[in-house]
């Protein structure tokens, strides 16, 4: 089945720098990976997901790159503010089944 | 839409008590999930359903763990009978395509 690794555990930047989470994935028949964001004591909420067919993908101060021959993907955060403190997930899926989903990365944005 | 629904949001039981956990989907998706969440263990799929039938069950921790789906508008997870390892916080999630969305959690403590 698919393994997602994600790193780094924890993450601690300035406000306004960038942070970046990656995520590596064993399954290469994959074909779609989202990234959840989940503030304390919340649900996870999807914000953004990419798939295989594309490289890159933005929304705003959020993208995310992947690499499939690598099997690696990135979450990129530019301009970060405190509100962008949470647990990130990734996760990776062949098809439309369950998701495999990643540790997750406790970021903190300190103002 | 009112989003993924889920009863109750906490729960508090002694020991050996039967729990039932709620969910009602998003009104046209096919997909449901049922993840249990721990600091240990991260984000755990349980059991998920395509069009009300059980896909894969092998996240399923015993034989106290059951699931049900009895239409495209309501599935169930019950615990009996509970022991306090059982305490968490349990999502139901939903999926039409490929997006996944969470309903709010149910927090569940078995002393």
């Amino acid at each position: 089945g698919e393994n997602v690794e994600q790193h780094p555990s924890t993450l601690s930047v300035q406000e306004g720098d960038s942070a970046v989470i990656k995520c590596t994935y064993s399954d290469s028949a994959s074909n779609y990976f989202p990234w959840y964001k989940q503030e304390l004591g919340k649900r996870p909420q999807l914000i953004i997901d990419i798939r295989s067919n594309v490289g890159e993908k933005k929304d705003q101060r959020i993208a995310v790159t992947l690499n499939k021959t690598a099997k690696h993907f990135s979450l990129h955060i530019t301009e970060t503010q405190p509100e962008d403190s949470a647990v990130y997930f990734c996760a990776a899926t062949p098809g439309r089944r369950a998701l495999t989903f990643g540790s997750g990365t406790r970021l903190q944005v300190q103002p | 839409d009112a989003g993924v629904i889920q009863s109750p949001r906490h729960e508090v039981t002694e020991m050996g008590q039967e729990v039932t956990l709620r969910c009602k989907p998003i009104s046209g998706h096919d997909y449901l999930f049922w993840y249990r969440q721990t600091m240990m263990r991260g984000l755990e799929l349980l059991i998920y359903f395509n069009n009300n039938v059980p896909i894969d069950d092998s996240g399923m921790p015993e034989d106290r763990f059951s699931a049900k789906m009895p239409n495209a508008s309501f599935s169930t997870l019950k615990i009996q009978p509970s022991e306090p390892r059982d305490s968490a916080v349990y999502f139901c999630a939903t999926q039409r395509g490929y997006e996944q969305y969470f309903g709010p959690g149910t927090r569940l403590t078995v002393t």
